[in-house]
C-alpha cells in the first residue's frame, strides 16, 4: 500500500518569514514524490517533483528516504504564495517512467499574512 | 491549460438515483484518474485507469463504478447516490512516458446529493 501523510490541516505564516510544509510517505516500492498546489478559483498544479530537483516560485523538496520525507520549503514566503498544497507519491519505473497509482495527502492550507 | 474537461461542472441530484460524470482528455494520455475532495480528507482516490477496459480501485472505490471504453473518455458512476457522496470531483490525466508524469486536472465537479 502507499500512503502520504501531511500532519498540519492549516499553517500560518507573516510575509518574509521562512515556511515548511511537512509530508511523509509509505511505498515499498522506488517512489516518486511531487508537490501539488491549488490556488482559489483555479485547478490543481503541479508545483514540482523530485527528480527534477528544481527550484519553482522559491520552493524547494528534498526527497529523504532514510526519513521516508519530501518536506517543501521556502526561506520567503509571499502573500502570492497562501494556496492548498498537496503532497503526492507514485512508484517509479525503469528510465523515469512513472507507473500506477497517484496517491495524495491530506493538504495543508498556507496562509501568509502581510 | 492542458485539454482536460469535466462534465457536468455542478450536479444536484436525489438519494438512489444513478449518476454519471464524465472526464474528456485531448492529451492521449495514458492514465486517468478520479478524485473526490472534502475538507479534512485532502483528495481521495476512487478508481483510476491504466488503459482502455484496464481500471483499478483507489481507496475510496465502494459505491463508485468506472469505465473507458477509449483513451479519450472516462467515466465515473455513482450507481445509487447517497448522501456521504456529496463532495467536488476531480479527474486528472498522466503521461506514461519517461519524465513525463506531471498530473494534468479538471476543473472539478460539485455534487450535491439531497
Amino acid at each position: 500500500a502507499q500512503r502520504v501523510t501531511q500532519p498540519e490541516k492549516l499553517l500560518s505564516v507573516f510575509k518574509g518569514a521562512p515556511v515548511e510544509l511537512k509530508c511523509n510517505y509509505s511505498y515499498s516500492g522506488s517512489p516518486e514524490l511531487f508537490w501539488y498546489v491549488q490556488y482559489s478559483r483555479q485547478r490543481l498544479q503541479l508545483l514540482l517533483r523530485h527528480i527534477s530537483r528544481e527550484s519553482i516560485k522559491g520552493f524547494t523538496a528534498d526527497l529523504n528516504k532514510g526519513e521516508t520525507s519530501f518536506h517543501l520549503k521556502k526561506p520567503f514566503a509571499q502573500e502570492e504564495d497562501s494556496a492548498m498544497y498537496y503532497c503526492a507519491l507514485s512508484g517509479l519505473g525503469a528510465g523515469g517512467t512513472s507507473y500506477g497509482k497517484l496517491t495524495f495527502g491530506q493538504g495543508t492550507i498556507l496562509t501568509v499574512h502581510p | 491549460d492542458a485539454g482536460i474537461t469535466q462534465s457536468p461542472r455542478h450536479k444536484v441530484t436525489e438519494t438512489g438515483t444513478p449518476v454519471t460524470l464524465r472526464c474528456h482528455q485531448t492529451e492521449n494520455h495514458r492514465y486517468m484518474y478520479w478524485y473526490r475532495q472534502d475538507p479534512g480528507h485532502g483528495l481521495r482516490l476512487i478508481h483510476y485507469s491504466y488503459g482502455v477496459k484496464d481500471t483499478d480501485k483507489g481507496e475510496v472505490s465502494d459505491g463508485y463504478s468506472v469505465s473507458r471504453s477509449k483513451t479519450e473518455d472516462f467515466l465515473l458512476t455513482l450507481e445509487s447516490a447517497t448522501s456521504s457522496q456529496t463532495s467536488v470531483y476531480f479527474c486528472a490525466t498522466r503521461g506514461a512516458g519517461a519524465w513525463n508524469t506531471e498530473a494534468f486536472f479538471g476543473q472539478g465537479t460539485r455534487l450535491t446529493v439531497v
